[in-house]
């Protein structure tokens, strides 16, 4: 079955940058999406479609792509932004079934 | 303002069922792909199952194919999952998503808060 894989913790420190990667063979050919979580919160979506930003969310907040690799890129790190961030996108094979990373854990130090 | 609330959770014993419902408000709700993604406790998102606007189309991840189905009715801008022969592993908090559904992919633009499904004996 079709896996993106997520780096299960990254730490900053405030005003940092942190970059947090998610891998998959299908992704050159499937959108990605990110999502924050934070506890007892539902999820957020944070990035669509790769790169586009929903309205909402800080312009501190972007998505890149490159081959079987996309990157959630937070530029100027707050203690708000600590949560899980979970990477999303479908399997290629045209079954239309969604499949989510493992989840990443975001600590500000 | 997009509103989707779920309920419908509660305590199960091993192979039994149990019904979700997903009330809407806020958007054109027969507009709109829907799904159902559940969190085991202290775990990841899983996607459950989506479903098209129109119902047509339905699609599940493997582990509950056969024991869970999902539905919906516009008139009264509802979606819902019936889940049969439920397992331990089936226990977590299930959301409601709204779904995009563009260029042939889901992804969730709007959550419910969720509602738990503990299945124990």
């Amino acid at each position: 079955s079709y896996e993106l894989t997520q780096p299960p913790s990254v730490s900053v420190s405030p005003g940092q940058t942190a970059r947090i990667t998610c891998s998959g063979d299908a992704l050159p050919k499937q959108y990605a999406y990110w999502y924050q979580q934070k506890p007892g919160q539902a999820p957020v979506l944070v990035i669509y479609k790769d790169s586009e930003r929903p309205s909402g969310i800080p312009e501190r907040f972007s998505g890149s792509s490159s081959g079987t690799t996309v990157t959630l890129t937070i530029s100027g790190v707050q203690a708000e932004d600590e949560a899980d961030y979970y990477c999303q996108s479908a399997d290629s094979s045209g079954t239309y079934r969604v499949v989510f990373g493992g989840g990443t854990k975001l600590t500000v130090l | 303002e997009v509103q989707l609330v779920e309920s419908g959770g509660g305590l199960v014993q091993p192979g039994g069922s149990l019904r979700l419902s997903c009330a809407a408000s806020g958007f054109t709700f027969s507009s709109y792909w829907m799904s159902w993604v559940r969190q085991a406790p202290g775990k990841g998102l899983e996607w459950v199952a989506n479903i098209k606007q129109d119902g047509s189309e339905k699609y599940y991840v493997d582990s509950v194919k056969g024991r869970f189905t999902i539905s919906r009715d516009n008139a009264k801008n509802s979606l819902y999952l019936q889940m049969n022969s439920l397992r331990a592993e089936d226990t977590a908090v299930y959301y409601c998503a709204r779904d995009p559904f563009e260029y042939s992919s889901s992804y969730f633009d709007y959550w419910g808060q969720g509602t738990l499904v503990t299945v124990s004996s």
